[in-house]
């Protein structure tokens, strides 16, 4: 069955460094993939998408993520955090065919610290 | 912008209770879906739902789970008689359509269940 990893439950940054949240789907064959974004007390927010076409993804508030089959991963980056980008962040999948119903399989989860 | 809404915010009932969790879905979705999140846990998927039936549901969604969409609004989510593993965080999300790239599902703020 699919599943979906996420390397590290926590990760803490300083503000202007580098943000680097991995992700590992399993399946052979690549699905549709997601990450999404959850602040303190709100629903999950849908950060950004690969379906097809370029590998190299930009979403919003300034990050993207880089699909790459060889290695299974779609991993998230932003080039400098900021503290406003402190929330939990999952990766999540859903697989590609005609009997999809748009069922998710997330990750477990990155909780994102960023200190001053 | 659209969104989808969730009621109660948080519901506190006691074991063996019927619970009904609600959620408005944004006017002009046709997929629906429910997740739960045990905390600390993975988000996970429960069903989905389109044109009036499930057409999918996991193993965690017994024959305690039933999903409704009573009118053109509302899409609600009943726990037949509870019990304290059924306490989580279960988010309502809806979908415009499901195909191509038009993948993306709108999650609610979710319901807090805690069942005593």
């Amino acid at each position: 069955a699919q599943s979906v990893t996420q390397l590290g439950s926590h990760v803490s940054v300083s503000e202007g460094a580098l943000v680097l949240l991995r992700c590992n789907y399993s399946s052979s064959v690549p699905p549709y993939l997601f990450w999404y974004v959850q602040y303190p007390n709100q629903g999950l927010q849908l950060l950004l998408k690969y379906t097809t076409g370029a590998t190299l993804v930009k979403g919003i508030n300034g990050f993207e993520a880089e699909f790459k089959k060889s290695e299974t991963s779609f991993h998230l980056t932003k080039p400098s955090a900021h503290m406003s980008d402190a929330a939990e962040y999952f990766c999540a999948v859903s697989d590609r065919g005609s009997s999809n119903t748009g069922k998710l399989i997330f990750g477990q989860g990155t909780t994102l610290q960023v200190k001053p | 912008e659209p969104e989808v809404t969730q009621t109660p915010s948080h519901q506190v009932t006691q074991m063996g209770q019927e619970v009904i969790l609600r959620c408005v879905p944004i006017s002009n979705h046709l997929y629906f879906y429910w997740y739960r999140q045990i905390l600390g846990q993975k988000v996970e998927f429960l069903v989905s739902f389109y044109n009036n039936e499930i057409s999918e549901k996991s193993e965690i969604f017994d024959d305690q789970f039933s999903v409704e969409r009573p009118d053109g609004s509302n899409f609600t989510l009943k726990i037949r008689s509870t019990k304290l593993e059924d306490s989580a965080m279960y988010f309502c999300a809806s979908s415009e359509k499901w195909s191509g790239i038009s993948y993306e599902q709108y999650f609610g703020p979710g319901t807090r269940l805690t069942v005593t």
